[in-house]
């Protein structure tokens, strides 16, 4: 079946460092991609996202290109702030079954530090 | 627009007790879901309704049932609480099951069981 596997976390940078999370896929047809961000005491919140191959999704200094050819989803910043402590999980589309439902990561915990 | 809501935000129950976990949604949207988020698990769909009046399983149905009485909210029962059932539990909506719509999450519910 359809899956998504994350590196695994806790992630800790200093302020203004790089930030890669892993993320890749095993999926039927073509899925689109997303990643959601978790801060603390709240819900997922779609953070990007990408509905076909090549395609990259960017959003408050984040990027992710959907590659097929490796079946990955990687997102990445260039310089992470305090602020985006959280936890960061990538998910796919599985519109053909179950509803539409997100297949999840089990989520990166990422801790920026000043 | 207050997006997806759910409540209580926190709850504790004994073995064998019951209780009802409401989601609520302004955004007119039709499909509607209960996800459970466990510990380097990601989250997980429980059910699933892709319109008022319908419901589906999902993932992990055993020991909850759920309603979709009108269009804006979806219901998720435990009939019998168990200690596997402590989660956090997040409801989300999506304006269709296409995946190049996004899914809203609401902030969760955490249910602690003894």
């Amino acid at each position: 079946g359809n899956s998504v596997t994350q590196m695994e976390g806790p992630v800790t940078l200093s302020e203004e460092a790089f930030l890669t999370i892993n993320c890749t896929y095993t999926a039927t047809g073509y899925p689109s991609l997303f990643w959601y961000v978790q801060y603390p005491g709240e819900g997922l919140q779609l953070l990007l996202k990408a509905t076909k191959a090549d395609d990259k999704g960017s959003n408050k200094g984040f990027e992710a290109t959907y590659r097929k050819e490796t079946t990955s989803f990687h997102l990445e910043k260039g310089s992470v702030q305090v602020s985006d402590s959280a936890v960061y999980f990538c998910a796919l589309s599985d519109r053909g079954n179950q509803g539409g439902k997100l297949i999840f990561g089990q989520g990166t915990e990422l801790s920026v530090k000043p | 627009n207050a997006g997806v809501t759910q409540t209580p935000k926190f709850r504790v129950l004994k073995t064998g007790q019951s209780m009802t976990l409401l989601c609520a949604q302004d955004m007119n949207h039709e499909y509607m879901y209960w996800y459970r988020q466990d510990p380097g698990m990601g989250l997980r769909l429980i059910h699933y309704s892709v319109g008022e009046g319908t419901t589906a399983k999902g993932e992990v149905p055993d020991g909850y049932n759920v309603s979709r009485l009108k269009k804006q909210n979806f219901l998720l029962g435990l009939e019998s609480a168990a200690p596997s059932q402590t989660s956090v539990y997040f409801c989300a909506s999506s304006f269709s099951r296409s995946s190049y719509n996004e899914q809203f999450f609401g902030p969760g519910t955490r249910l602690t069981v003894l």
